[in-house]
């Protein structure tokens, strides 16, 4: 069943531009993880940021987490064309195992 | 360091014909695996997972079954291809199952069910 849900659907943006992605989820979490899909390839994992934590940062990455709107944010500095990708939220299913919302799908134009 | 093979990497089968698709994780024991589907533009469906050799449990009813014959290979069949089967197969796998562990996940395979 669908945990995390991230809005917007789809962002397009300008090189140099900040891009912001967000994520709902409906239960308790312990944790919450970004990954990030190139069209055509697998999944890489970005960050995983903990219930306890509210801001995380990992390059030009910055994750926040609010745990009680149940929401998280993703955004990206200075966003390059590289970036163009999908971003997915992933989050505790019933059974405790991770499972992965519809992503947003982000393309930087140069 | 480890590593995540899938093969084949393009797949296009007649509807009816049986599947096997592959996947492979080196430098680690005991990983748990797991197969999702992606349809076009959406998200991951988790399909099946292992925790073990043998030990495999299914998220979804559906026309596929899954194997794990060795502790780091996992196997997707089908008997018979139904054309809802098309879609973006990929493989992951984690240290652990719950959603504490990141997961590493395979160059995917694209079936196409004709």
């Amino acid at each position: 069943s669908q945990q995390g849900e991230e809005d917007p659907q789809a962002l397009s943006i300008q090189e140099g531009e900040n891009a912001t992605m967000n994520c709902s989820y409906k239960t308790s979490i312990n944790n919450l993880q970004w990954y990030r899909q190139n069209s055509g390839r697998g999944l890489v994992h970005l960050i995983l940021i903990r219930s306890n934590e509210r801001e995380k940062h990992s390059g030009r990455l910055r994750v926040t987490l609010d745990t009680s709107k149940k929401s998280s944010s993703l955004l990206i500095t200075a966003s390059r064309a590289a970036d163009t990708a999908s971003y997915f939220c992933a989050t505790r299913g019933s059974q405790g195992n991770l499972i992965f919302g519809k992503g947003t799908k982000l393309s930087v134009k140069p | 360091s480890q590593t995540i093979h899938q093969w084949p990497a393009t797949l296009v089968q007649p509807v009816g014909s049986p599947l096997s698709l592959e996947c492979t994780v080196e430098g680690t024991s005991n990983p748990n695996l797991y197969w999702y589907r992606q349809a076009a533009g959406r998200g991951l469906q988790l399909l099946f997972y292992s925790v073990g050799i043998g030990q495999i449990s299914s998220e979804v009813p559906q026309n596929l079954s899954a194997s794990r014959p060795q502790d780091r290979q996992f196997i997707l069949s089908s008997k018979k291809l139904l054309l809802s089967d098309s879609g973006f197969y990929l493989c992951a796998w984690s240290k652990g199952h719950t959603s504490s562990y990141e997961q590493y996940f395979g160059p995917g395979t694209r079936l196409t069910v004709t």
